[in-house]
């Protein structure tokens, strides 16, 4: 079974100072882990992916994030933030189904991120 | 990035009424998905679809709930009786071949059952 655990619930920064989202995950095989962000009323939009190459993944907007296998984690960064940052994220994992080929998506509660002038 | 549209961008309907949520991808695409987001809550995987079949539902996809793709191009997801807890924002998602590729979202429809 696959899940993740987003560590906060909500975060604020002031604009240009550093961003950090934290998330756990949980998957008994080799996962795919992802951030979608979604700001309001919109839809979700693929910020990066991690898909057992590179450790450190670079994603739009200035975002990035590091898989670390042995704290299962996938924490988003990012050096400065922007107003227009201001927005849910979600830390997201994918499992190949055993014995098939199904990759559903498993969603953490979302941090929402603030930015303050 | 591939394009999804999904139609209605909102849809309010009476308890017990027959909704159809539709969604078009605009490329080939081998994979599709519908995923709910109630208010508040984390999005959750509602079902996916795959080589014109279900390959999974989650527990939150009863009788209630049936998915097809009836011209080859549109992927619909029908609530045959709405309940009030069906309200939610509902997003397709689809997914090319490759194991590693990405799920591209709609920008979802929300469902507001009175």
């Amino acid at each position: 079974a696959q899940s993740v655990t987003q560590l906060d619930s909500h975060v604020s920064v002031s604009e240009g100072t550093p961003v950090l989202l934290r998330c756990n995950y949980s998957s008994s095989y080799s996962p795919s882990l992802f951030w979608y962000v979604q700001h309001p009323n919109k839809g979700l939009q693929l910020l990066l992916k991690y898909t057992s190459a590179a450790t450190l993944v670079k994603g739009i907007n200035g975002f990035e994030a590091e898989f670390k296998k042995s704290e299962t984690s996938f924490h988003l960064t990012k050096p400065s933030a922007h107003m227009s940052d201001a927005a849910e994220y979600f830390c997201v994992v994918s499992d190949p189904k055993s014995g098939g080929s199904n990759y559903k998506l498993t969603f953490g509660k979302g941090t929402l991120l603030t930015v303050n002038p | 990035e591939p394009e999804v549209t999904q139609t209605p961008s909102h849809q309010v309907t009476q308890m017990g009424q027959e909704v159809i949520l539709r969604c078009v991808p605009i490329s080939n695409h081998l994979y599709f998905y519908w995923y709910r987001q109630i208010l508040g809550q984390k999005v959750e995987f509602l079902v996916s679809f795959y080589n014109n079949e279900i390959s999974e539902k989650s527990e939150i996809f009863d009788d209630q709930f049936s998915v097809e793709r009836p011209d080859g191009s549109n992927f619909t997801l029908k609530i045959r009786s709405t309940k009030l807890e069906d309200s939610a924002m509902y997003f397709c998602a689809i997914k090319g071949a490759g194991p590693t590729d990405t799920q591209y979202f709609g920008p979802g429809t929300r469902l507001t059952v009175l």
